[in-house]
């Protein structure tokens, strides 16, 4: 069965500090693991996907993740958070299988940027 | 040019009226997605559809029946509204292949509340 953990409920950073958002999964295939974010009010956009390729991803608004299976994690981070970063992040896992995608989703990080 | 759409925004309705929402999808793909996402942000697939097929159908109320009239579009129709369906739906679409699972785009929201 697959699922995703998100460590954090909120995380709260000061304006040019890393950002480090938690993610675990369990999955019994390998794996397509996404991050998405979600503005206040605003519909999901992809951040960034793993899927087998290279380990560390690289993603939009300068976000990157890394695919750890030893850990099974896929945590999202940021050199320096930005006020417009301030939104809902949510960790997806992915199984393919016919021709769609079991997707499940965490329950979502809150980051906060205070100036 | 919009690349997934959803009609209405908000939706305000009495329990036990009958209500549809629509969702376009401009991007040629093959599969949609309907999700709905609850007051704690967390969100669940409810129903995925593949050229008209349905593929993924979860412990939805069969008050809940999509209908696809073609690949571009997914609409939801929900009978006898509860207190409990209010929550924001988002439609999603992908081009998902057996090994690939394809990265999603999500519409905008529809939020409905029923009174």
């Amino acid at each position: 069965a697959q699922s995703v953990t998100q460590l954090d409920s909120h995380v709260s950073v000061s304006e040019g500090t890393p950002v480090l958002l938690r993610c675990n999964y369990s999955s019994s295939y390998s794996p397509s693991l996404f991050w998405y974010v979600q503005h206040p009010n605003k519909g999901l956009q992809l951040l960034l996907k793993y899927t087998s390729a290279a380990t560390l991803v690289k993603g939009i608004n300068g976000f990157e993740a890394e695919f750890k299976k030893s850990e099974t994690s896929f945590h999202l981070t940021k050199p320096s958070a930005h006020m417009s970063d301030a939104a809902e992040y949510f960790c997806v896992v992915s199984v393919s299988y016919s021709s769609a995608s079991k997707i499940i989703f965490g329950s979502g990080t809150r980051l906060s940027i205070r100036p | 040019d919009t690349a997934v759409s959803q009609t209405p925004k908000y939706l305000v309705t009495q329990m036990g009226n009958d209500k549809s929402i629509k969702c376009e999808q401009n991007l040629g793909h093959d599969t949609m997605y309907w999700y709905k996402q609850d007051s704690k942000k967390f969100l669940k697939i409810m129903f995925s559809y593949n050229n008209k097929e349905l593929i993924i159908n979860e412990t939805v109320p069969n008050r809940f029946s999509p209908k696809s009239p073609d690949k571009a579009h997914l609409n939801l129709h929900i009978n006898s509204l509860e207190l409990g369906d209010s929550a924001v739906y988002f439609c999603a679409s992908s081009q998902d292949g057996a090994n690939s699972p394809g990265t999603q785009y999500f519409g905008p929201g529809t939020r409905l509340l029923v009174l």
